[in-house]
């Protein structure tokens, strides 16, 4: 079946500075999602992709959906506390089947 | 608003014992699925809902799980007889209908989880 790679596991960066994470698939996906829990929440959805090539901005938050179709990534900029979480990319195969693939999730400490 | 509602937010119950979780998705929403989150296995899709009828079930591990959507406003995950391995977390979402193939409107909202431990 499909899979998602998620990179980096776990990240712990210091208050302010840039993160970057990505997520590769074995095949190709005609949605990106990331996604982002915080301890004892459900998943909430950050930004959606629907276009290869597309650059989306959520305010500190920008992610890609790679032109082969097969690669995501999120960058946050000027981390903060709040930004402490788990962060998810989902990918979706078939436009018209609702099924989301998960990566493995990239956990991120922030170092005051 | 309000967003994807889920009881009982925890459970810890004995093997062996029927369980029940329940889920009210957005309204409006077409969409509903059961998801279940473990270290191990990460996020799993366990099955998906549209319009009440069950469209894939492929991810229910075993017969001991069953779901079931009565009308457009409730769903339950039952697990029968429950056992010490099905610990985890259960997350129902919805999502929106979409239509054509565009799926701008097609994103996934999630409840916050029923945090289950059978013991």
């Amino acid at each position: 079946g499909q899979q998602l790679n998620q990179s980096p596991q776990s990240m712990f960066i210091q208050e302010g500075e840039d993160v970057s994470m990505n997520c590769t698939s074995s095949s190709i996906f005609n949605t990106w999602l990331w996604y982002k829990q915080d301890p004892g929440e459900g998943p909430v959805l950050l930004i959606a992709l629907y276009k290869a090539g597309e650059l989306t901005s959520n305010g500190r938050l920008t992610a890609q959906f790679g032109i082969t179709r097969k690669d995501s990534f999120l960058n946050i900029s000027a981390s903060i506390p709040s930004d402490v979480g788990i962060y998810f990319c989902a990918g979706q195969a078939n436009f018209g089947n609702e099924k989301l693939t998960f990566g493995t999730g990239t956990r991120l400490t922030i170092i005051p | 608003d309000a967003g994807v509602i889920q009881s009982p937010r925890h459970e810890v119950t004995e093997m062996g014992q029927e369980v029940t979780l329940r889920c009210k998705p957005i309204s409006g929403h077409d969409y509903l699925f059961w998801y279940r989150q473990t270290m191990m296995r990460g996020l799993e899709l366990l099955i998906y809902f549209n319009n009440n009828v069950p469209i894939d079930d492929s991810g229910m591990p075993e017969d001991r799980f069953s779901a079931k959507m009565p009308n457009a406003s409730f769903s339950t995950l039952k697990i029968q007889p429950s056992e010490p391995r099905d610990s985890a977390v259960y997350f129902c979402a919805s999502s929106p209908f979409t239509t054509g193939h565009h799926l701008s409107g097609n994103t996934i909202y999630f409840g916050e989880g029923s945090w289950l431990t059978v013991v």
